[in-house]
């Protein structure tokens, strides 16, 4: 397998555009975890789903955040409209059970200027 | 769920053991250790989990005190390719907190 998939690796915006991060994870696995990652804040959980049902979106910072998992391989993150202080890097990861070690892709990161 | 510490930081000497101390003295009997780390500009990567035993694998070990208030990472034989954040945490609880990281323990080994 070819494990968790990002994309965009880099994304560069600007102020007021909308952003969406997709992700692909591995096949079978049920759990799918999105999180930022800034120097000030450190590794943060946002959203995660269970069988494609978000179950805790407690961690998503504003309305301006929206995730969805149309299917069971595949997960965007969307931000509209994006503001600098978004700028970090968003890893999503994947696990077999919502109990089980997770596997992280390498992440997107976003610049807005 | 447990909340964990570690220490910031921590050297060690390529080709020696790093052991890495995490304390969780609140965990709950059904509450596992897991541990992560982090190399620089990568995602996390999964290394071991314990829930009373010690664990062993091809990446490292894991010692979890009897009363299972902390734990030690330990890293056989460290190469200048483990430096990283190692990260502990115990994720996982039937209220559903998932998979929280803290600040984790910077490693630098040195040649």
């Amino acid at each position: 397998d070819a494990g968790v998939i990002q994309s965009p690796r880099h994304e560069v915006t600007e102020m007021g555009q909308e952003v969406t991060l997709r992700c692909k994870p591995i096949s079978g696995h049920n759990s799918l975890f999105w999180y930022r990652q800034t120097m000030m804040r450190g590794l943060e959980l946002l959203i995660y789903f269970n069988n494609n049902v978000p179950i805790d979106d407690s961690g998503m910072p504003e309305d301006r955040f929206s995730a969805k998992m149309p299917n069971a391989s595949f997960s965007t993150l969307k931000i509209q409209p994006s503001e600098p202080r978004d700028s970090a890097v968003y890893f999503c990861a994947s696990s077999r059970q919502w109990n089980t070690e997770a596997f992280f892709g390498q992440g997107t990161r976003l610049t807005v200027v | 769920d447990a909340k964990t510490t570690q220490p910031p930081s921590m050297d060690c000497a390529e080709g020696r053991a790093a052991n890495l101390p995490c304390n969780h003295s609140t965990i709950s009997g059904n509450e596992y250790v897991y541990w992560y780390r982090q190399i620089h500009s990568q995602g996390p990567q999964y290394i071991i989990h314990g829930l009373k035993n010690n664990e062993t694998n091809e990446m490292a070990s894991l010692i979890i005190t009897e009363d299972r208030k902390s734990s030690t990472l330990i890293l056989p034989h460290a190469t200048l390719r483990d430096t990283a954040v190692y990260y502990c945490i115990s994720p996982y609880n039937n209220a559903g907190n998932m998979l929280t990281f803290g600040g984790g323990t910077r490693l630098m080994v040195k040649p």
